[in-house]
């Protein structure tokens, strides 16, 4: 069945220090993937997507992440974090009809 | 990127009433929107995936006479909670995509906290 794993529920990172959070999904063909991320109390908002080329792909607020078929991983990366940047990130898949969601990581900066 | 508006933020009701949320997408037309529900620090499950003009279709386990959801027009979608009991409290996001299919973007409401007392 298609799924989405995000493997770390908690991330904590000091500020200006780099960050990787984890992906890694499970879908029969090329997937479509996305990542947002979710500040308490609100909606989601999309931080970058992966359809096809590239597989290096930037997002907004200095945001990127790498696409790798082989590892079936999608990982978000960022040189330096920011306080501003703790919030909940969240991996996706597109299905089509559909787009499911992985159960989130929640990524705490330390001053 | 695409404005969906989700209202009202937070309502409060009594047990047994019912509760309606509204979904609208403002600048485009949403032909699909969907229901997540959020339970405290965790993912979002889908609840159902609302098609403009007919009945939306539920993910399983998700109750339909609990949950009635109505996509009446191509920028408005509505989930209504019936006999709303505590166990029914939770963040309730909506989102719509631009267009159907693969790498259709989710633009996503606010949400809407329900809290049944």
């Amino acid at each position: 069945a298609q799924s989405v794993t995000q493997p770390d529920i908690h991330i904590t990172v000091s500020e200006g220090a780099s960050l990787e959070l984890r992906c890694n999904y499970s879908y029969g063909a090329t997937p479509y993937l996305f990542w947002y991320v979710q500040s308490p109390g609100q909606g989601l908002q999309l931080l970058l997507k992966y359809f096809s080329g590239d597989t290096l792909v930037q997002g907004i607020k200095g945001f990127e992440a790498e696409f790798k078929r082989s590892q079936s991983s999608f990982n978000l990366r960022k040189p330096s974090v920011l306080w501003s940047d703790a919030a909940e990130y969240f991996c996706a898949v597109d299905l089509y009809d559909k787009i499911i969601f992985g159960k989130g990581t929640r990524l705490h900066i330390l001053p | 990127g695409a404005v969906v508006s989700q209202h009202p933020s937070w309502v409060i009701c009594k047990s047994g009433t019912s509760v309606k949320i509204e979904c609208r997408s403002l600048d485009f037309q949403a032909t699909t929107m969907f229901w997540y529900r959020q339970f405290p620090k965790q993912s979002l499950m889908l609840m159902a995936t609302s098609n403009e003009g007919s009945k939306a279709t539920y993910e399983q386990g998700v109750e339909k006479d609990k949950f009635l959801i109505n996509h009446a027009s191509l920028t408005l979608s509505t989930l209504t909670v019936t006999s709303a009991h505590p166990e029914d409290s939770s963040f309730y996001i909506c989102s719509a995509r631009v267009r159907t299919g693969f790498g259709g973007e989710l633009f996503f409401g606010e949400g809407s906290r329900l809290t049944v007392l």
